[in-house]
């Protein structure tokens, strides 16, 4: 079974642009939820997303969105990009609530 | 204060060392998770615990929850051990978002 597929793997944007980074959980996985690494800390928690519902929202700016389709991928959406939102960003799928959470390549955005 | 803190941030040791990371942490908790993340930023899940203890070949995790603590040990380190390793938890009021520490580096000297 392939694990979590995240893409692009790298993405250059300028501050101001609009950026949609994807993620493909495992299969049968029905969570996922969406994480924001900068460089020398611990992951953030974005969103979760759990049957096409958003489950949990951290502590970001309206600029994030996301939303999972009904076969269970989902997208995160970044608008009006800053400097700091320069980071890794994670996607990890279950396949509930609960239990072991599997983590995606990461995303790496640079915004110039 | 960070609801989980983990010791040291970095670590140092020789092949072969017994190693201990520390996560304490200031919420009721559901699961803890110990994470693995290498060079590149991949992420490799190692434990999910709830209780007790639990082996996986080289490596063991323990928590208290109690004393809102857990530990993961290495034993006879190899320098292929040498990550970032997290710890991470899933509080009973914020559903199963997991909130990280800020990750332990372990580097392991032939």
């Amino acid at each position: 079974d392939a694990g979590v597929t995240q893409s692009p793997t790298h993405l250059i944007k300028t501050r101001g642009q609009h950026v949609t980074l994807r993620c493909s959980p495992i299969s049968g996985h029905k969570s996922v939820s969406w994480y924001q690494q900068v460089l020398g800390q611990g992951p953030q928690f974005i969103f979760q997303y759990y049957e096409k519902e958003e489950r949990g929202r951290g502590n970001f700016p309206d600029r994030f969105s996301a939303r999972q389709f009904p076969n269970y991928s989902s997208e995160l959406n970044v608008n009006a990009l800053l400097l700091g939102d320069s980071a890794l960003y994670l996607c990890a799928s279950r396949s509930g609530t609960y239990g072991t959470q599997y983590f995606g390549p990461g995303t790496r955005l640079t915004v110039l | 204060k960070n609801e989980v803190e983990q010791s040291p941030q970095n670590l140092t040791a020789q092949e072969g060392e017994f190693i201990t990371i520390n996560c304490s942490y200031s919420v009721g908790i559901s699961a803890l998770h110990w994470l693995q993340q290498h060079p590149g930023g991949g992420i490799v899940s190692l434990f999910m615990l709830s209780s007790g203890k639990k082996k996986h070949g080289r490596l063991i995790a323990t928590i208290n929850i109690q004393e809102k603590h857990s530990s993961l040990h290495i034993t006879a380190s190899h320098p292929r051990d040498s990550a970032v390793y997290i710890c991470a938890v899933e509080s009973q009021t914020s559903g199963s978002r997991l909130t990280f520490g800020e990750g332990t580096q372990l580097t392991v000297n032939p």
